[in-house]
């Protein structure tokens, strides 16, 4: 099982350009999430799908959508990106009940320029 | 977003030495999370606390979930090398299996 993988593993954008960042889990999990990660500031929820076919807001969600595409892939957009969107993102996914650890992606690195 | 504390956010040791980070909440928790977290890595799990009081151990390090559900802390016993890295709790929000993490302790450890 490869577990969580994300692509690309690095990216660097312009101010205002879109992309799309890709995540997927071969887990059967029913959980997935987004999160950045700055320094000093720990993770950060972005987005998270509890199930397939529901998305919802986490705690930094301006500036970004996602989609749940299937069970396995949860992606997320940056429409018009800003500097202040420079980060490390990493995608995650859980099962929803007993111990429910989150199994991690490898991360992306995001520059925008 | 309130964001679980964790103190210190950095501790250089030498190894051998002992180590200790915190986590403190200003509400009481369901259950809270460990993970680490190597230079350049991912979060990788390392334990879940349920119980009032309960205490988990994995080798060198002691895991503590307070009296009262509002603090827990990791201990390592005679660091190694291989524990550099940080060191995130994080508390179970109750909704979706959605956690919220600490702000994380640095660790590292020289010879």
């Amino acid at each position: 099982n490869a577990g969580v993988t994300q692509t690309p593993k690095f990216q660097v954008l312009k101010t205002g350009q879109s992309m799309t960042l890709q995540c997927a889990q071969d887990m059967n999990h029913n959980s997935m999430y987004w999160y950045r990660q700055d320094p000093g500031m720990g993770l950060r929820l972005i987005y998270y799908s509890a199930s397939e076919g529901t998305t919802d807001k986490g705690e930094v969600p301006n500036g970004y959508n996602v989609s749940r595409l299937n069970k396995r892939e949860f992606s997320l957009r940056l429409e018009s990106a800003a500097p202040s969107q420079t980060s490390v993102y990493f995608c995650a996914s859980s099962v929803q009940r007993g111990v429910y650890e989150q199994y991690f992606g490898p991360g992306t690195r995001l520059t925008v320029t | 977003g309130q964001q679980v504390m964790q103190i210190p956010q950095y501790q250089h040791v030498q190894e051998g030495e002992d180590f200790t980070t915190y986590c403190n909440s200003s509400t009481t928790l369901s259950n809270i999370q460990w993970y680490k977290q190597r230079p350049g890595g991912h979060p990788v799990f390392l334990i879940q606390l349920v119980k009032s009081g309960e205490v988990k151990k994995q080798k060198r390090l002691t895991f503590q979930f307070g009296e009262a559900k509002k603090n827990s802390s990791l201990h390592i016993t005679a660091t190694q090398t291989t524990d550099v890295g940080t060191y995130f709790c994080a508390e179970d929000t109750g909704t979706a299996s959605k956690l919220t993490f600490g702000t994380g302790t640095r660790l590292q450890v020289t010879l």
